[in-house]
Order: C-alpha cells, then sequence, then structure tokens
C-alpha cells in the first residue's frame, strides 16, 4: 500500500496569513493526489483534484501543486472558516490511501 | 443537488453484523462508482470499500476483504454495505462516497460528494 505522510500535524496561523501543508507519497504517484477539507463534526469536502485542479465552488484562496512523491496545499491567505483538518489521499492505486491530517487553528 | 444519505449504524456486539445502505439523489447514480470511508473517534480517513458503476466490480482493503460486502442496486439508487464478525476497531463513522467522474474503479478514486456519516459502534 502507498503511504501518505502529512506535515506538519498541526498549525495554527493568523487570520490573513499564508500557510502551507505538505503531502509526501511512499512511492512516485504522478498526479495522482487529492485534497480534502473536513470541518469539525461534518463530512470532508473536496478541495483539489489531480494534485493542481480547484474544485468548483472552491475559494480561489486555495491552490495545490507538486507530482510524483511531493506536494504541497497552500491556502494564500488564512480565513476564519478555514479552521479544519485538511487531508491528502492518492488515488494512484487501489487501496486508496489518505494522509493522517493536517489541523488548522486559528491563532 | 447531490445528496447522499446513509442509515443502518447503532450499536452490535463484537462478531455481530449490520448492514448500512446510502439513498442517493440528484445525479444520475448508475454512471458513477460509489465507495464507502470510515472515520474512528478523532482519527483519519480510511477507505473501505468501492463499486463500479454497474456493479460488476468490487476491490476491499486487506484488512475489509472477506468480512465486508459493498452492493448497490441501481434500480433504487442505494448504495449498502454489509458488514460481518464485526470487531471493536470497527467503530467509525462511516461515509458513503460518490466518485468524481468516472463509472469504472480503475479510473475512480476521487470523492466530489459525501453523506453526513453513519456511526456504527461495535461493543459489548
Amino acid at each position: 500500500d502507498i503511504q501518505m505522510t502529512q506535515s506538519p500535524s498541526s498549525l495554527s496561523a493568523s487570520v490573513g496569513d499564508r500557510v502551507t501543508i505538505t503531502c509526501r507519497a511512499s512511492q512516485s504517484i504522478s498526479s495522482y493526489l487529492n485534497w480534502y477539507q473536513q470541518k469539525p463534526g461534518k463530512a470532508p469536502k473536496l478541495l483539489i483534484y489531480t494534485a493542481s485542479s480547484l474544485q468548483s465552488g472552491v475559494p480561489s484562496r486555495f491552490s495545490a501543486s507538486g507530482s510524483g512523491t511531493d506536494f504541497t496545499l497552500t491556502i494564500s491567505s488564512l480565513q476564519p472558516e478555514d479552521l479544519a483538518t485538511y487531508y491528502c489521499q492518492q488515488s494512484y492505486s487501489i487501496p486508496w490511501t489518505f494522509g493522517q491530517g493536517t489541523k488548522v487553528e486559528i491563532k | 443537488e447531490v445528496q447522499l444519505l446513509e442509515s443502518g449504524g447503532g450499536l452490535v456486539q463484537p462478531g455481530g453484523s449490520l448492514r448500512l445502505s446510502c439513498a442517493a439523489s440528484g445525479f444520475t447514480f448508475s454512471s458513477y462508482a460509489m465507495s464507502w470511508v470510515r472515520q474512528a473517534p478523532g482519527e483519519g480517513l480510511v477507505w473501505v470499500s468501492v463499486i463500479s458503476g454497474s456493479g460488476g466490480s468490487t476491490f476491499y482493503p486487506d484488512s475489509e476483504k472477506g468480512r465486508f460486502t459493498i452492493s448497490r442496486d441501481n434500480s433504487k439508487n442505494t448504495l449498502y454495505l454489509q458488514m460481518n464478525s464485526l470487531r471493536a476497531e470497527d467503530t467509525a463513522v462511516y461515509y458513503c462516497a460518490k466518485e468524481r467522474s468516472s463509472r469504472d474503479i480503475a479510473a475512480a478514486g476521487t470523492v466530489d460528494y459525501w453523506g453526513q456519516g453513519t456511526l456504527v459502534t461495535v461493543s459489548s
């Protein structure tokens, strides 16, 4: 199985800050990488698919990049509603696997 | 509007069985692969099973093979998960999940809609 490792596990940032989360795959997954946002008590929500494509309706402050084994999710200007846990997930091979999550808190 | 409504969760004893259902609406159900994803309390997301749009292909992680069975009834727009030989570590919220763009498992793996989840608690 492909292991997905996110860093950091948690972070605290101020409104307006630029926030970056990284995700590393245990082997190359090309661009088969998705990012999800999960707010407390809610179901996950798709933010980014195939490494860098913004899902419809997602604010443009979210962006992502990467290929192969290393990927990043960036929030250009953190907003209070971005309080959530963010997960990366590979869709390169079954079983599809998720990172352990990065909890984003607002200072 | 896409809606996924899970049901069937609850408290079950170790070794018991449970069948989850997911009623789908707002899209052509048979055109998309569907998955179940679970999340133990305070933990991350774990993919449990996937089924093709036709229902002819399924996959499970090794940990669920032989215990869980995913199925679908395209005439009723409903997805199912039959869970047998349940263990305490199966305790989790189970999410029904719609594939973003494919009915085939080989091209699937991206969830664009999730249900609200149904809680399964395995305890004596």
